[in-house]
């Protein structure tokens, strides 16, 4: 049975500041990493797609990594904007991407202006 | 070009009841996939169809159950109803597993 862990689950930024936070999943027979933006009263909104070790991806002031490894991968954003609040999802394929996209409960980030 | 469409948008049912949730993908994509979100509950994954096959299938009992058309359009269904179905139910299409998933807006099922 494949977990994806995200941490923190909810976490409040002021205006400006930058922040990150952690999604965990299990590294054997990995296949690819999703990252969405879930905003209220819209459908999720797909922000990265990783598969190698390594990766790093950019769109504006959000970033990510991606730890094959060891299981893990940051999300970052950098000047937090109130239109930044929103949850954000991560999930991963497994088993060479036969048993479908297991999601995180997420990361509710909420910014304060 | 047009978004992933889902319908219908709510539904309210009853108990021992069944239910047909339909998606329409965007237009090339191949693969559609459906999730059911509950409070408290991660999306959870149902089953995945590509070219008219069931690809993938979530720890979900037979309940649930899918099928996909020639033009990629999906449906859902779930029989005998239980009050613990009442969720949101998401459909999303890609062009593969390696693709990002474009999301419908959903269709908010609630069981009484």
């Amino acid at each position: 049975i494949l977990n994806v862990e995200q941490s923190p689950q909810s976490l409040h930024v002021q205006e400006g500041d930058s922040t990150n936070f952690t999604c965990s999943f299990p590294s054997s027979n990995f296949y690819a990493l999703h990252w969405y933006r879930w905003e209220t009263a819209k459908s999720p909104e797909a922000l990265f797609v990783m598969t190698l070790n390594g990766d790093e991806k950019k769109k504006g002031r959000i970033s990510a990594t991606l730890n094959t490894k060891e299981g893990y991968s940051y999300l970052y954003i950098k000047g937090s904007q109130p239109e930044d609040s929103a949850t954000y999802l991560c999930a991963s394929y497994s088993g060479g991407g036969a048993d479908g996209l297991t999601f995180g409960k997420g990361t509710h980030l909420i910014i304060q202006p | 070009k047009a978004g992933v469409t889902q319908t219908p948008r709510y539904l309210i049912k009853t108990r021992g009841q069944q239910v047909t949730l339909s998606c329409s993908p965007i237009s090339g994509h191949r693969s559609v996939s459906w999730y059911q979100q509950t409070p408290g509950q991660g999306l959870q994954f149902l089953f995945e169809y590509f070219s008219e096959t069931q690809r993938n299938k979530g720890n979900f009992p037979g309940r649930f159950s899918g099928r996909q058309f020639s033009n990629s359009r999906s449906e859902m269904n779930v029989s005998t109803l239980e009050l613990g179905d009442s969720a949101l139910y998401l459909c999303a299409s890609s062009l593969g597993n390696l693709n990002e998933q474009f999301f419908g807006p959903g269709t908010r099922l609630t069981v009484l």
